[in-house]
């Protein structure tokens, strides 16, 4: 069954420092990680979409990595701000025969404080 | 703003009531989706279309009845909810319906269901 597990659950750092968020996952056949930012009362925002061959992708202070031996990826944000308190959801698509598949995670809740 | 506006922002109703979400893209999509999402539980796809017509349906129960009279707009008709059904539902377009790598998602802000 293809899954999305994400780690921490809930998150709490000061403002201006790093985190790392992480994404594990048993998807196959794997076509492409993404990450989306949810901010509270809104939808998903994309961040970034990762392909088998890339390792690393940034989007200003966020820079997602993936290990598609391992099936690993984790999303780094860089000095903090108030504004990154959100919910970041890891998304993985499978390649089926009548197009590909998403498997959302449960999200991880960030929440930067002063 | 996404170009994916979604209407009503909340939205209170009983179990008998009849009510509509709708959904407009800006951004000449060819697909439009409904999800689900409940506390802390990952997002359920309720409703796919492709061109207006409906090319997935993930066993949703027939008291969520989607309408799609063109490619910009979708409709989620409700009917006879019950409780378990609150949860905010989102809509969502992308240029096509594949999840491949050049096929984002848009989602709009979702309506924010509550059944009493």
């Amino acid at each position: 069954k293809n899954q999305v597990e994400q780690s921490p659950q809930s998150l709490i750092i000061l403002e201006g420092k790093n985190c790392t968020l992480q994404c594990n996952y048993t998807v196959s056949p794997f076509s492409n990680l993404r990450w989306y930012k949810q901010d509270t009362g809104r939808g998903p925002v994309s961040l970034t979409i990762m392909t088998f061959s890339e390792n690393t992708k940034s989007n200003g202070r966020y820079t997602a990595t993936l290990d598609a031996d391992t099936k690993q990826s984790s999303l780094h944000i860089t000095a903090s701000q108030l504004s990154d308190s959100a919910s970041y959801i890891c998304v993985v698509s499978a390649i089926t025969g009548g197009g590909n598949k998403l498997t959302f995670g449960t999200g991880t809740q960030l929440k930067v404080e002063l | 703003e996404t170009g994916v506006t979604q209407t009503p922002r909340h939205l209170v109703m009983g179990m008998t009531n009849k009510k509509s979400l709708k959904c407009e893209q800006h951004l000449g999509h060819n697909a439009m989706y409904w999800y689900k999402q409940s506390a802390k539980k990952p997002l359920e796809l309720m409703f796919v279309y492709s061109l207006e017509e409906r090319v997935e349906n993930n066993s949703v129960p027939s008291r969520f009845s989607p309408e799609c009279p063109n490619s910009s707009h979708l409709f989620l008709h409700l009917h006879t909810l019950q409780p378990e059904d609150s949860a905010l539902y989102l809509c969502a377009s992308s240029s096509g319906t594949g999840g491949r790598t050049n096929e984002k998602l848009f989602f709009g802000s979702g309506t924010q269901l509550s059944v009493l």
